[in-house]
This record gives structure tokens, C-alpha cells and sequence, in this order.
């Protein structure tokens, strides 16, 4: 069973572009989150979507939004780059439903390692 | 601050030595799971603990979950090179979906 694939791997970037990220879930995922982890704030939630539909959002500006397509992958976007926003951005999926929450494991993809000079 | 304080931040030992990272909060958890994160992947789950007082066993790794389910320990025994990593705790902020936060981490490095 393929993992959690995120593309691409490394992304360079100048501030004020935008960017995109890819994640393709688990097969039989149907929720994806978006997380953002640097040396000085560690991991942070971005957001979660769930059959198409945000479920819950993190505390990042509304540069930083997504997707999900009715495939389960998502996408992530983030406009007007700043310098702070140079991280690895880790996507995770689970089942996200229906089952016990020992079960229910979010499965991490190896990341879009992003920078912005 | 964060919700989920985590210590040591770093952690440097010899193999076969014993060692404890803490994840502690004043917030009460329904749960809390452990993850393993190494350079250049994403973190992977270890454990999860959902009762009071629980103690899981994963080989050499102990996992203990604080009668009051306000925090966690990660014991492990007679460390080895490959225990090298990241290790992260990290709790569901509610029951409706995958919104996790983490602690900022421990750092652990094993000398052979």
C-alpha cells in the first residue's frame, strides 16, 4: 500500500510569489491535514479537509489556504510569500472517520521542504 | 507557551544508557500519542494513550499516561544509535477531526 506521497520534495521561492503543494493520501483516506513545522515554532496546524470540506483550520493568515479534490488529494496554497514561511510543510491523512481513535492514525507524508529568499 | 510542554529539548547519551522525555500541561486530554520523526521523513506514530494511569509498552519504549491525563512520559531502556530522532507527543484539540498540537520536540541523539 503506497504512503502519503507530497510533491514536490524541495521548492525554492522569492518573497511576494505564491506557491503550491501537493498530497496524495492513503488510498482510502478521506481526511488530509496540512501542517508547518520550523526550528523555532515546531509543528503547527494548518488546516484539515475532509470529503471536500474544510473541517478545521489552524491559526495561520488567510494567505495560507487549501483544497481537497473529490479524489481525497489535496493541495495547499500560499500566496505572497513572506521569509517566515520557509519551513517543511507535512501533509497527513486518515481514515477520519467511523472508526475508534486508537485506529484513526494520521499517516505523515516526508514533506515539501519550502524557501523563500 | 505551549499547550503540550516537552523536556528535555535535547538529549545526547551513550548506547545502553536509560533515559525519560516528559510532556507535560495543564490542560486535561482525552488522549495523547508519541511520534518518532527521523531527518528528511514526516513524524510516524509510535503510541496513543487514552486512559488515566495507562502504561503501553513498545520494546524498550515505555509510554505512561498521567492519572489526570495532563501529561506523558517516554521511557527508553538501554538506548540504541537507532532510537536517534525526534520524538514528539502531541494531543487531539477536539473530537471532531485531526486537529493535532504538538510539543516542540526532543532531540535525542545515541552515541555507539
Amino acid at each position: 500500500k503506497a504512503g502519503v506521497t507530497q510533491t514536490p520534495r524541495y521548492l525554492i521561492k522569492t518573497r511576494g510569489q505564491q506557491v503550491t503543494l501537493s498530497c496524495s493520501p492513503i488510498s482510502g483516506h478521506r481526511s488530509v491535514s496540512w501542517y508547518q513545522q520550523t526550528p523555532g515554532q515546531g509543528l503547527q496546524f494548518l488546516f484539515e479537509y475532509f470529503s471536500e470540506t474544510q473541517r478545521n483550520k489552524g491559526n495561520f493568515p488567510g494567505r495560507f489556504s487549501g483544497r481537497q479534490f473529490s479524489n481525497s488529494r489535496s493541495e495547499m496554497n500560499v500566496s505572497t510569500l513572506e521569509l517566515g514561511d520557509s519551513a517543511l510543510y507535512l501533509c497527513a491523512s486518515s481514515l477520519g472517520q467511523g472508526v475508534a481513535l486508537t485506529k484513526n492514525i494520521q499517516y505523515f507524508g516526508a514533506g515539501t521542504r519550502l524557501s523563500v529568499l | 507557551t505551549q499547550l503540550l510542554e516537552q523536556s528535555p529539548q535535547f538529549l545526547s547519551i551513550q548506547e545502553g544508557e536509560n533515559l525519560t522525555v516528559y510532556c507535560n500541561s495543564s490542560s486535561v486530554f482525552s488522549s495523547l500519542q508519541w511520534y518518532r520523526q527521523e531527518p528528511g521523513e514526516g513524524p510516524v506514530l509510535l503510541v496513543t494513550v487514552v486512559t488515566g494511569g495507562e502504561v503501553k509498552k513498545l520494546k524498550r519504549l515505555t509510554f505512561q499516561f498521567g492519572d489526570a491525563r495532563k501529561d506523558s512520559s517516554l521511557h527508553i531502556t538501554a538506548a540504541q544509535p537507532g532510537d536517534t530522532g525526534l520524538y514528539l507527543c502531541a494531543a487531539l484539540l477536539n473530537n471532531a477531526g485531526n486537529m493535532l498540537t504538538f510539543g516542540g520536540g526532543t532531540r535525542l541523539m545515541v552515541k555507539p
